[in-house]
């Protein structure tokens, strides 16, 4: 198992630009997450999605879009970067019962917006 | 004022020494009480898990959770420097609820 893969790695965006965010997770789990992480913040959750087709909001949703089309893959997306989204993005899923299945989490994408 | 509080650190320990970790919260109704480990440049992975009060051990690490001070902690007994991350408190209120992060503590252990 890949577990939860997220692509790209990295990338750099001009204020403006738009660009997506790809996560996948091979472990068949019905919750996917997107977080950022900034110094001093922790994890502040983006959008979060139950199951296949479902989307909702975190605590940051605002310059940000999600599209849960297939079980498998969490897409994030922003239409018009700003520098302030400048951050490292995790993706997580989680199934099955609670303390059995927690939050499995993929190894970031980091995103600089000039 | 944030619902998670946990120190940022740095905490600076000798090799073989103890960690004592620890996050304070506000909201009773969180139940289930989660340490992440994050590794520099790295997604944060589970290390411990409790649910409602009490301790929990597992090898080197005992996780604690005193609900009635809203206070957990992580103790990291005979510290290696492979211990060196940062370490992030995680709750929720029930089975399937949102979780609430701490900010991240980093511990360095030298050798």
């Amino acid at each position: 198992n890949a577990g939860v893969t997220q692509t790209p790695k990295f990338r750099v965006l001009k204020t403006g630009q738009s660009m997506t965010l790809l996560c996948a997770q091979d472990m068949n789990h019905e919750y996917m997450y997107w977080y950022r992480q900034d110094p001093g913040m922790g994890l502040r959750l983006i959008h979060y999605s139950v199951g296949e087709g479902t989307t909702a909001k975190g605590e940051v949703p605002d310059g940000y879009n999600v599209s849960r089309l297939k079980k498998q893959n969490f897409l994030l997306g922003l239409e018009s970067a700003a520098p302030s989204q400048t951050s490292v993005y995790f993706c997580a899923s989680r199934g099955g019962l609670a303390g059995v299945n927690e939050q499995f989490f993929g190894p970031g994408t980091r995103l600089t917006v000039l | 004022q944030k619902e998670v509080e946990q120190d940022p650190g740095p905490l600076s320990v000798p090799e073989g020494a103890i960690v004592s970790l620890n996050c304070t919260y506000s909201n009773s109704a969180f139940q289930y009480f989660m340490w992440y480990r994050q590794y520099s440049r790295k997604g944060p992975e589970l290390l411990m898990y409790t649910y409602s009060s009490g301790n929990k051990e597992d090898g080197r690490f005992t996780a604690q959770v005193d609900k009635s001070s809203k206070y957990i902690s992580l103790f990291i007994r005979d510290s290696q420097p492979s211990d060196s991350a940062t370490y992030l408190c995680a709750m929720r209120p029930d089975s399937w609820g949102k979780l609430q992060f701490g900010s991240g503590t980093q511990v360095v252990v030298t050798p």
